[in-house]
């Protein structure tokens, strides 16, 4: 069965530092990658997503991620954070387009001054 | 207008109770899915439809019933609620071709 790892619960970053979240899967083929993320009291936003082509995928808020088969890994990077990403950060996996999404538990993302 | 709606966006019950969660999409996808979050545990999928005909059980199903009235509908129902399905709900339809999937706002529900 597929599964997705987040292993940090909760990061803290200065404001201006760069960011970077893990996420782990575990499933036998290339799957649909995607990084939400769930301000305080609010729905859930999509990122970014990959499901094929370049490794590299630019998401919204100046976000990106890099998928590596060879790790089973799809981590979320940020040059420069600012306090309004104070946020949850989840990854989910898909194993084809249109079947439910498996999340992994949530990263908390702390934002110092 | 949101694209997912959910319905009510809050709601306080009593433990026993019968309580129904509703949600209308207009992105006309097929597919849609009910998930429970938790504190800790991120979201977990309750149940899922392919289509009206289409009804499927996702991790967490006991304790619950959906009801997929048209392609825009679908209604998630506790029959009898009980304090450990306090939890915020989450509706979603999915796209077929890039997978992502929508989110209405969520329906926080508090079980005493």
């Amino acid at each position: 069965a597929q599964s997705v790892t987040q292993p940090d619960i909760h990061i803290t970053v200065s404001e201006g530092a760069s960011l970077e979240l893990r996420c782990n899967y575990s499933y036998g083929a290339t799957p649909y990658l995607f990084w939400y993320v769930q301000s305080p009291g609010q729905g859930l936003q999509l990122l970014l997503k990959y499901f094929s082509g370049d490794t590299l995928v630019q998401g919204i808020k100046g976000f990106e991620a890099e998928f590596k088969r060879s790790q089973s890994s799809f981590n979320l990077r940020k040059p420069s954070v600012h306090w309004s990403d104070a946020a949850e950060y989840f990854c989910a996996v898909g194993v084809q387009a249109g079947t439910a999404l498996i999340f992994g538990k949530g990263t908390t993302l702390s934002v110092s001054s | 207008d949101a694209d997912v709606t959910q319905t009510p966006r809050n709601r306080i019950t009593k433990t026993g109770k019968r309580i129904m969660l509703e949600c209308s999409q207009t992105k006309g996808h097929d597919r849609m899915y009910w998930y429970r979050q938790d504190p800790g545990l991120g979201l977990r999928l309750i149940y899922y439809s392919f289509d009206v005909k289409d009804i499927n059980k996702g991790e967490i199903s006991d304790g619950y019933s959906v009801s997929r009235q048209a392609q825009a509908k679908f209604s998630l129902s506790l029959e009898s609620a009980i304090p450990n399905q306090t939890a915020l709900y989450f509706c979603a339809t999915s796209d077929l071709v890039t997978g992502e999937l929508f989110f209405g706002e969520g329906s926080r529900l508090t079980v005493l």
